[in-house]
């Protein structure tokens, strides 16, 4: 199994341009999040969904959009791209809500991402 | 809301045992989890406590007081290869998204 993957590895972005982080997971995981780690601090939930067609908010939603098409997929859009996202971006999976399968996730290696 | 409180930084020498806590406040606690996140690489899963007392994983073990909202994770014989962060988070919510601390950074001295 690749487990979680994410790509690209790292991006450079101008103000106001729009892209999507891919990330995919082979373990068949209903859950799928989206974080983000700015320097010196934790991670900090984006966006996630239980399920393929379910998604919702985390803490810092805006300027994000995601969808799940797929069991497999769980793209994140930036619409429009700010300096204020420039971070490191981490794709996380679990196999679902169970208590204490929940609270195991998978990493992707993560997109670093730099906005001038 | 959901927070968390960890030390920023711990600083121990080889052979030695360490002690990494955590206090936490949040509505609908179902359990403490902690990771573990070595320089610009993805945060692994160590340890999950969901009901009081120790838990114990190898060298590492992790403890929950549901009754104080605090938990500790517990590193002995420290190697060179724990230097790393490490994060302790709780769930909450509907689907129990995970809210982390902002982690301490551990460094083991030879």
């Amino acid at each position: 199994n690749a487990g979680v993957t994410q790509t690209p590895k790292f991006q450079v972005l101008k103000t106001g341009q729009s892209m999507t982080l891919q990330c995919a997971q082979d373990m068949n995981h209903e859950y799928m999040s989206w974080y983000r780690q700015d320097p010196g601090m934790g991670l900090r939930l984006i966006h996630y969904s239980v399920g393929a067609g379910i998604t919702d908010q985390g803490e810092v939603p805006n300027g994000y959009n995601v969808s799940r098409s797929t069991t497999e997929d769980f793209p994140l859009r930036l619409l429009s791209a700010a300096p204020s996202q420039t971070s490191v971006y981490f794709c996380a999976s679990s196999p679902g809500l169970a208590v204490g399968y929940q609270e195991t996730q998978y990493f992707g290696p993560g997109t670093r991402l730099l906005v001038l | 809301g959901q927070s968390l409180e960890q030390p920023s930084e711990v600083t121990a020498v080889e052979g030695a045992i360490v002690q990494i806590n955590c206090t936490y406040q949040t509505s609908g606690f179902y359990g403490l989890s902690w990771y573990q996140q070595h320089d610009g690489g993805a945060p692994t899963f160590l340890s999950y406590n969901a009901l009081d007392g120790l838990e114990e994983t190898g060298r590492f073990s992790s403890f929950l007081s549901r009754s104080d909202s605090y938990g500790y994770l517990l590193l002995q014989e420290l190697q060179m290869k724990d230097s790393a962060s490490y994060f302790c988070a709780v769930g909450s919510g509907s689907a129990r998204q995970l809210t982390f601390g902002s982690g301490t950074q551990l460094t083991v001295l030879p």
